[in-house]
């Protein structure tokens, strides 16, 4: 079973649309991140979180510590914001470089 | 605008070449980390440096090496690149886990074909 898993795996939406991505982690954590990688390979780091809720324009990052569980959402949702949603978490305790990974949610926003 | 910066956005290599994937940061950060990325596996940590000269295996460090002879520098090599290399690699780096600027920034990749 895999530590980070996401839901769903792809995800089509019209233009307009509230969207949610689902994070549910199985390891203690010290962080949270959400990453955006576009076609072409590039990654965004859109949100840090140890706790609570971050908001930047349309893009909303919630984390439940206790249920292990964090959503990212994005209203009035755009073509644009067709990526690829990665989410990745820092293990409690572990190492500099343990960073877990999601493997990542597929957004397709239709005009 | 702070810049992880990969040398090649595409690279094709021969199978027994050693190839050298470059990474620079401009941002001061001490750790750095090179990932591959696989269709169906995810990211997948390959070797990271949480200072100049030092570094740690991650999970898939066979075949691999690096070099952080700088700080701001941090060098994959392929001693023998094989098909099963192929691959996009992205590197990134960050500032210590404790630190009130920690979160990471992230290179464009280079997606590397071995024939």
């Amino acid at each position: 079973k895999n530590e980070v898993e996401q839901s769903p795996q792809n995800l089509t939406a019209q233009e307009g649309e509230f969207i949610t991505i689902n994070c549910s982690y199985s390891v203690g954590i010290s962080a949270l991140h959400w990453l955006q990688q576009h076609p072409g390979g590039g990654i965004v780091s859109l949100f840090m979180l140890s706790s609570g809720k971050k908001k930047h324009g349309r893009l909303i990052a919630t984390i439940n510590i206790q249920e292990k569980h964090s959503s990212l959402h994005i209203t009035a949702s755009h073509p644009r914001d067709s990526a690829v949603y990665i989410c990745a978490v820092n293990v409690y305790g572990g190492s500099q470089g343990n960073l877990i990974f999601g493997k990542g949610t597929k957004l397709s926003v239709k005009p | 605008d702070v810049k992880v910066t990969q040398s090649s956005r595409y690279l094709v290599k021969r199978t027994g070449e050693k190839v050298f994937l470059e990474c620079v940061q401009d941002m001061d950060h001490e750790n750095m980390f090179w990932y591959r990325q696989d269709p169906g596996l995810g990211l997948r940590l390959i070797y990271f440096s949480y200072d100049v000269k030092m570094k740690e295996k991650g999970d898939i460090p066979e075949g691999y090496s690096v070099s952080r002879e700088k700080k701001e520098r941090f060098s994959l090599i392929l001693e023998s690149a094989s098909t099963s290399q192929t691959s996009m690699y992205l590197c990134a780096s960050s500032w210590p886990r404790d630190s009130l600027r920690y979160g990471y920034t992230f290179g464009s990749g280079t997606r590397l074909t071995v024939v």
